[in-house]
């Protein structure tokens, strides 16, 4: 049961850099979102999507983009990565229902130098 | 102010005692609440619902008092492997360009340490 893909798990990225956060569900899920977490600040909203061709801004949509041309997929671009990148990345899924579990994926822990 | 508001702990209790969280949340529009438990280095994981008149799983009851706000988990006969951050975690509406849809928002977790 694959559930909630994300990858790459680590990343070690420089200031100015781009990258994209893959991340994949198997559950026909149309809701999926990301999320990033820090110390003492919990996990914070960046994008979320209610299905394929709609994406909207959570709390820190700042500095990154979404696109969601599939129901499986949801990658997290980060076009010019800032040390305040610097975090763990959490992409998570759950079907329309607004009181249905929410799925994590393991993780993207992303370091900006 | 956050939205959802917890004790960030850490709680360090011995094996067999009975320990509770608080959360409080700022948006009465909310309806829906739940309980999720994080393992170091690991994704949340959904605990439990909580239902307005609350509500039971082996060890752990959850309760909600909406006029105050807030929600509890009680967690009794304390294992080790109940070790972990429990994150209080609200349901509220948010207002996106795709129109509205609800979101769930974390609390930033309460430290539990169930020592031998």
């Amino acid at each position: 049961n694959a559930g909630v893909t994300q990858t790459p798990k680590f990343q070690v990225l420089k200031t100015g850099q781009s990258m994209t956060l893959q991340c994949a569900q198997d559950m026909n899920h149309e809701y999926m979102s990301w999320y990033r977490q820090d110390p003492g600040m919990g996990l914070r909203l960046i994008h979320y999507s209610v299905g394929a061709g709609i994406t909207d801004q959570g709390e820190v949509p700042n500095g990154y983009n979404v696109s969601r041309s599939t129901t499986e997929d949801f990658p997290l671009r980060l076009l010019s990565a800032a040390p305040s990148q610097t975090s763990v990345y959490f992409c998570a899924s759950r079907d329309t229902q607004p009181t249905g579990e929410l799925f994590f994926g393991e993780g993207s822990r992303l370091t900006v130098l | 102010r956050k939205e959802v508001e917890q004790d960030p702990g850490p709680f360090n209790v011995p094996e067999g005692a009975t320990v509770a969280f608080n959360c409080t949340y700022s948006n009465s529009a909310s309806q829906s609440f739940f309980w999720y438990r994080q393992d170091c280095r690991k994704e949340p994981k959904l605990l439990m619902s909580v239902y307005s008149s609350g509500n039971e799983d082996g060890r752990f009851t959850a309760q909600l008092n909406r006029a105050s706000q807030y929600i509890s988990l009680l967690i009794r006969d304390s294992k080790l492997s109940d070790s972990a951050t429990y994150l209080c975690v609200v349901n509220i509406k948010l207002l996106g360009t795709s129109g509205s849809a609800r979101q769930l928002t974390f609390g930033s977790g309460t430290q539990l340490t169930v020592l031998p």
